[in-house]
């Protein structure tokens, strides 16, 4: 695609719902990233795929985040039993190949906001 | 160790000024500083970047000095336009990761 999209762009849900949250990527670009955003903030890392693979999660805030990206190309974001802490901006990036000095191109991102 | 501090949180400059954004960290292994441009409701762009074994990096408008001893760099927009009316984040990131560590933003406005 022309740019990284994202969807929804806004999310409302009441404490303790799932989200889930999509990302479809700029086509043939093999690494994918999240980030989530606090108000006021900067993007905060919390994992990437390398095609199917997800070599780091070290970012995710706890085991009610996880990500997937089954084929290598759209990922999803679900976070589980959501907290008012939970609201935030979540941002998807890619890039093509992953290499540190490669640019990271951003989505417009998801505002999540749990009431 | 993994911070990146930004400074100012906003600024204010007229048309035609100088602004100046600050960052400044502790990692010695970072090698590699972006700075990224944020418009209202889009995603952050990449405006321009460097690695530390050049003290500076100008590309139009835009140039970043890199002070590697004081583990310091900047952002310098010369001739600053109301178009470049954004947020502005500095981010760090070393080789064999692949996350960039962000400051926490400046606010910038010129005014007309």
């Amino acid at each position: 695609g022309a740019g990284v999209s994202q969807s929804p762009r806004y999310k409302v849900t009441k404490r303790g719902q799932d989200v889930t949250l999509r990302c479809d990527p700029i086509s043939s670009h093999a690494t994918l990233y999240w980030y989530q955003q606090a108000l006021g903030q900067g993007p905060e890392f919390l994992t990437y795929f390398n095609y199917e693979a997800q070599p780091d999660k070290s970012g995710l805030p706890s085991d009610r985040f996880s990500a997937e990206r089954p084929e290598g190309s759209i990922s999803t974001l679900t976070i589980q039993r959501t907290e008012q802490r939970d609201s935030a901006m979540y941002r998807c990036a890619s890039s093509l190949s992953g290499g540190v000095q490669e640019t990271q191109y951003f989505g417009p991102g998801t505002r999540l906001l749990v009431l | 160790q993994q911070q990146v501090k930004q400074s100012p949180q906003s600024l204010i400059v007229q048309k035609g000024g100088i602004s100046i954004i600050n960052c400044a960290y502790e990692n010695t292994a970072f090698d590699y500083f972006p700075w990224y441009q944020q418009f209202p409701g889009k995603g952050p762009a990449l405006l321009i970047a460097i690695r530390p074994d050049v003290s500076e990096k100008k590309e139009g408008r835009f140039t970043i000095s890199f002070n590697k001893s004081a583990k310091q760099f900047s952002l310098h927009i010369m001739d600053s336009q109301p178009g470049d009316s954004a947020t502005y984040f500095c981010a760090a990131s070393m080789s064999g990761t692949y996350k960039y560590i962000f400051g926490t933003g400046t606010r910038l406005k010129v005014l007309a």
